[in-house]
């Protein structure tokens, strides 16, 4: 079946350590993205990806990293410098003729 | 800059019906979207309707628009306890190019009870 694949479903990382998250996805969307959502604030864009090799900063891409190697794939790395990285992370896509996003299942990272 | 707005919790009891509002900013908006997001998964569409319409009903969901006020709302009919979540509105406006940018308000959570 199509969709967005993330994994870990659950994350803990020690402060100090980087982590990676995974999003692929099987839909052949040209865009990806990539939200944290914390309790009361909804969701807010970290980086966004419109093409392969090329992504933006979203709003608060600060202590994070992305990479677009291949259309399928848009990981995010979430580095030290991030200095309350504790969240739920969602990847999405979408296609390029609705702007309609489809959201992975989630992965939560919680810094020990 | 772009903004969506939404209150953030909604207590119905069950069979009632549920409104559920948002306002948004970006006058270019040709799609806007409501979102059903259930407990620690991620986030499902739930309908859309794009900035031509006034209304669109999909069986218990209906959705109206108001783009002089800039005004969303989704009213769920006969609300169950499976409908018991956090619904996101998101306005995804068209930028040069062919680019999306979606915008989405902090999200509102519809507590049902019996």
């Amino acid at each position: 079946d199509g969709g967005i694949t993330q994994s870990p479903k659950y994350l803990f990382r020690k402060e100090g350590q980087n982590v990676t998250l995974s999003c692929e996805q099987n839909l052949n969307h040209d865009a990806m993205y990539w939200y944290r959502q914390d309790p009361g604030q909804g969701l807010r864009l970290i980086y966004y990806s419109q093409i392969v090799n090329d992504f933006q900063k979203g709003d608060i891409a600060e202590g994070y990293s992305v990479s677009r190697e291949k259309k399928e794939s848009f990981p995010l790395t979430v580095t030290s410098a991030q200095k309350n990285p504790t969240a739920f992370y969602l990847c999405a896509s979408s296609a390029s003729n609705t702007g309609e996003l489809f959201f992975g299942e989630g992965s939560r990272l919680t810094v020990l | 800059g772009e903004d969506v707005e939404q209150s953030l919790f909604l207590s119905v009891r069950e069979g009632d019906s549920s409104v559920i509002n948002c306002t948004y900013t970006d006058s270019s908006s040709t799609y806007l979207y409501w979102y059903k997001q259930e407990p620690g998964a991620g986030l499902q569409l739930l309908t859309y309707i794009f900035s031509n319409m006034d209304m669109k009903q999909d069986q218990r969901l209906t959705v109206l628009l108001n783009k002089k006020d800039k005004h969303l709302s989704l009213r769920i009919a006969d609300t169950q306890t499976g409908d018991s979540a956090i619904y996101f509105c998101a306005e995804i406006p068209q930028l040069s190019g062919g680019s999306y940018i979606p915008t989405f308000g902090r999200g509102t959570s519809l507590i049902v009870h019996p």
